[in-house]
């Protein structure tokens, strides 16, 4: 089993629709979790932090947490063509701030 | 602010030869920094992490090595190269709080 996981995808969306992306994690211990934007050839950026169950939202976009059933997601609002790229989720594990990440989901966002 | 670098950018090398990536970190003190390895279509994998000068933490044992001489400096090191080493190598950094930030990246070619 796959300690983070995530759908490969691609998902489409049209621009101005919310895009959903989802990530569930095998370790009941996870503390941490995050959202990293990557586009083709470049290197992951970091777009969302959470750590307590519920909701947190910045800008357009908003995680939500559950804890309890070990999933997290990130939702894009209005989404644009530019959003397109792959989203990683990453998830503090047990260890020294060991991160770790889902083999990420591709969303295309199209005009 | 703080600023990561890494290079080289691109490097395309022969099966057999050494290898020696770089990374510095600008406008931070004692970062804990990170080496991942994202190979085509795969996650990133984590491969060496450090917390100070000189100490050096391996995830996965292989025929890389990685070395720390000063605060703000990361280098990742081979000896012989393989085919399987290709990717796409990461540098990141981060402090008391659990977020990673990740550097432009070198992408690596193993002919």
């Amino acid at each position: 089993q796959k300690e983070v996981e995530q759908n490969s995808g691609p998902l489409s969306v049209p621009e101005g629709a919310i895009a959903s992306l989802n990530c569930t994690y095998s370790d009941r211990g996870s503390q941490s979790f995050f959202w990293y934007r990557q586009y083709s050839g470049k290197s992951p950026e970091l777009i969302m932090s959470i750590y307590s169950n519920g909701d947190k939202e910045d800008g357009r976009f908003t995680a939500q947490l559950n804890k309890a059933s070990q999933y997290v997601s990130l939702l894009i609002r209005d989404s644009q063509p530019s959003d397109s790229a792959t989203y990683l989720c990453a998830v503090k594990g047990t260890g020294f701030q060991k991160l770790v990440f889902g083999t990420g989901t591709r969303l295309l966002v199209s005009p | 602010s703080q600023t990561i670098h890494q290079w080289p950018a691109t490097l395309v090398q022969p099966v057999g030869s050494p290898l020696s990536l770089e990374c510095t970190v600008e406008g931070t003190s004692n970062p804990n920094l990170y080496w991942y390895r994202q190979a085509a279509g795969r996650g990133l994998q984590l491969l060496f992490y450090s917390v100070g000068i000189g100490q050096i933490s391996s995830e996965v044992p292989q025929n890389l090595s990685a070395s720390r001489p000063q605060d703000r400096q990361f280098i990742l090191s081979s000896k012989k190269l393989l085919l399987s080493d290709s990717g796409f190598y990461l540098c990141a950094w981060s402090v008391i709080v659990n977020e990673q930030f990740f550097g432009p990246g070198t992408r690596l070619t193993v002919l």
